[in-house]
């Protein structure tokens, strides 16, 4: 039974470059979540998706950012002139919908450093 | 709005108790409790849905008070392998508002 994996693992860039990052998540969920963490912080949420379906964005995301998941499985997070402040830890989480619970797996993360 | 943990940090000797709470300012529908080492991603510890039941595995339990909003995970007979920081997520809505939204945390340090 794989986890959710995320790659890269470590992403190191310019400012006002693009970045892309992907998430595999585990084997037939149906949800996928983007968060963002930052030093010290909780996971924040970005955006997520049920299916191919982009059901909710957080209104703190600005249009620099966009997510896909073209397929309804893996998706990817690109964000685009990437600035100081997008330096953080991004994380995915996948679930099944099952009955009330909904259990939200995280995987290891992306961490972008931006220069 | 984001829930509100306390302590903000504690450390512990081994096989002591402690007990983390998490109070949210909204009506929930349910409370989920996360462990994250440093460095890794946050780890599943347990969900409470909305009913106000306890639950519990080994050395780790908590409850859900519906009326005041408040979860409260308890950790007994702490293991060195406990140190990391625990999140509580919460989530407000059933249905396609699945997002958590996360305290800001409590870093649990157990010692020799």
């Amino acid at each position: 039974d794989t986890g959710v994996s995320q790659d890269p693992r470590h992403k190191i860039t310019k400012r006002g470059q693009n970045v892309t990052f992907r998430c595999d998540p585990i084997s037939e969920h149906n949800r996928l979540y983007w968060y963002r963490q930052t030093l010290g912080q909780g996971p924040e949420f970005l955006t997520y998706f049920q299916n191919e379906a982009q059901l909710e964005k957080s209104r703190l995301l600005s249009d620099r950012f966009s997510a896909e998941r073209p397929k309804g499985s893996f998706s990817t997070l690109e964000i685009q002139r990437t600035e100081q402040g997008d330096s953080a830890m991004y994380l995915c989480a996948s679930s099944l919908k099952t009955s009330e619970a909904d259990t939200q797996y995280f995987g290891p993360g992306t961490r972008l450093t931006v220069l | 709005q984001q829930p509100v943990q306390s302590p903000q940090a504690v450390i512990l000797r081994e096989g002591e108790d402690a007990v983390i709470n998490c109070s949210s300012s909204k009506a929930l529908y349910s409370v989920h409790w996360y462990r994250q080492k440093h460095g890794e991603a946050p780890v599943f510890l347990m969900i409470l849905l909305k009913g106000g039941e306890q639950k519990g595995h080994e050395k780790i339990s908590a409850s859900f008070n519906e009326k005041k909003q408040q979860s409260s995970l308890y950790l007994t007979a702490s293991q060195l392998s406990y140190s990391g920081t625990y999140f509580c997520g919460t989530r407000v809505h059933t249905g396609t508002a699945s997002k958590l939204t996360f305290g800001t945390g409590t870093r649990l340090q157990v010692t020799l």
